[in-house]
């Protein structure tokens, strides 16, 4: 697609339910980021894809989260027994081989209640 | 630990009035620094820097890096109210993964 797209735009979601947030990138970007953006706060790295492989997870808060890539496309973040504090934007970037530098999507705006 | 610090934490300035947001930085092998505008969810790329001392220039925005003091400026002339944003750097690794560390935003009001 053109830009980086982001699904929902918003969830409002009960304390202790799963969520699936999709991220579906630039055609022909291998390198695909998660990012979580907290009120106040800066981006907060979380996974980093490159292909359907993920080198680095080093991000990721605890094991209630987990992210999977198919196809070299689409990726899906899934947040398990969601807490308050998972409250955030979630961000999705990618980029094209050889270009140092994001384009970022939309985000989806995670409300744990 | 790598790090990337911004300040001010945010500034409230009048129309016309000239802006500097700060960056420093410490990282393992750094390759590039980014600033980014993020209005409301997706930030927007400004510049991407990785020589010392060549001035990237945008319009009224500019930017540059001191690689041996490791920090950099972004420079807004002329500010307007449309450049009330948070103002994101980011900084790339490579001593792992090729991934960007972000710092947490000057947050920029520009008042009419």
């Amino acid at each position: 697609g053109a830009g980086v797209s982001q699904s929902p735009s918003n969830k409002v979601t009960e304390k202790g339910k799963d969520v699936e947030l999709r991220c579906d990138p630039i055609s022909g970007h291998t390198a695909l980021y998660w990012y979580r953006q907290s009120l106040g706060q800066g981006l907060e790295f979380l996974i980093y894809f490159q292909g359907n492989s993920a080198p680095d997870k080093s991000g990721l808060p605890s094991d209630r989260f987990s992210a999977e890539r198919t196809g070299g496309s689409v990726s899906t973040l899934t947040i398990q027994r969601t807490q308050q504090e998972d409250s955030a934007v979630y961000l999705c970037a990618s980029s094209s081989p050889g270009y140092a530098g994001y384009t970022f999507g939309s985000g989806t705006r995670l409300t744990v209640v | 630990e790598d790090k990337v610090v911004q300040s001010p934490l945010s500034l409230v300035v009048h129309e016309g009035d000239t802006v500097t947001l700060n960056c420093s930085y410490e990282v393992t092998n750094f390759r590039s620094l980014l600033w980014y505008k993020q209005e409301k969810k997706a930030p927007t790329f400004l510049f991407m820097l990785t020589s010392s001392g060549i001035e990237k220039k945008s319009g009224r925005l500019s930017s540059i890096l001191d690689k041996k003091e490791l920090f950099s400026i972004l420079n807004i002339t002329a500010t307007q109210t449309g450049d009330s944003a948070v103002y994101l750097c980011a900084v790339e690794d490579t001593s792992g993964t090729y991934k960007y560390i972000f710092g947490t935003g000057t947050r920029l009001k520009v008042l009419a």
